[in-house]
């Protein structure tokens, strides 16, 4: 059990388009989701926790406007990347947790994306 | 403040050896959660353990235990006879209660066990 997806898994896009990743929790499901990116040999930087049928809460100094989140439903979460640049390019992963604040994260496989 | 550190950036060890990983965490909170994971070459963080703050009991499972030790702020991670599959980047993390779930991690340790 306790399965998160991330599609797609990687992306080459060109500077100026728009990316949309989605992050699906398989057999459970997820009050809140998570968003992190991760540079190579780095540690995971958390950018924003969205829960279901509200809006997402960023980190700061990540731009709300640039990485939107949407968590629809209590099994998915979008995370679109606008206006894309190549400084955005980078992994990001989603993590998904129960319905108690408490609940373990599991983590999704992670979408690369480059931009051109 | 809340901090998690893992002062071995790179472990290399040869197959069968046993090896630990070590994770010492700051905080003030009585009540909270630690937990490794592990990212293997693919990138996926696979999820290993997680342990409450009023749970001492160490932990074995298989070739894996954890030793915590709240004294010492530590929640030490133990490879015995290490495998070639057991080379990834682990990760420490800590979440503090009515915080979100919020995971702070620490820097990770890349093990490389070689044959």
């Amino acid at each position: 059990g306790a399965v998160v997806s991330q599609h797609p898994s990687w992306v080459i896009c060109k500077s100026g388009t728009s990316v949309k990743i989605e992050c699906r929790s398989l057999d459970f499901q997820a009050t809140t989701m998570f968003w992190y990116r991760q540079f190579p040999k780095q540690s995971l930087m958390l950018m924003a926790t969205s829960n279901e049928g509200s809006k997402a809460t960023y980190e700061q100094g990540v731009e709300k406007d640039k990485f939107l989140i949407n968590h629809a439903s209590l099994t998915l979460s979008t995370l679109t990347v606008t206006s894309a640049h190549p400084e955005d390019s980078s992994f990001y992963i989603c993590s998904a947790s129960g319905t108690r604040s408490t609940d373990t994260q599991y983590f999704g496989p992670g979408t690369r994306l480059t931009v051109l | 403040a809340q901090k998690v550190t893992q002062a071995q950036t790179e472990i290399s060890v040869v197959e069968k050896e046993d090896v630990t990983l070590d994770c010492v965490y700051e905080t003030r909170d009585t009540t909270y959660y630690l937990f490794w994971y592990k990212q293997p070459p693919s990138g996926e963080l696979v999820f290993l353990i997680r342990r409450n703050s009023f749970d001492e009991q160490n932990e074995i499972s298989g070739r894996y235990s954890w030793n915590f030790q709240k004294s010492t702020s530590s929640f030490n991670f133990t490879i015995t006879a290490s495998q070639v599959v057991d080379s990834a980047v682990y990760f420490c993390a800590l979440s503090r209660a009515n915080q979100g779930g919020k995971l702070i991690f620490g820097q990770g340790t890349e093990l490389s066990v070689k044959p």
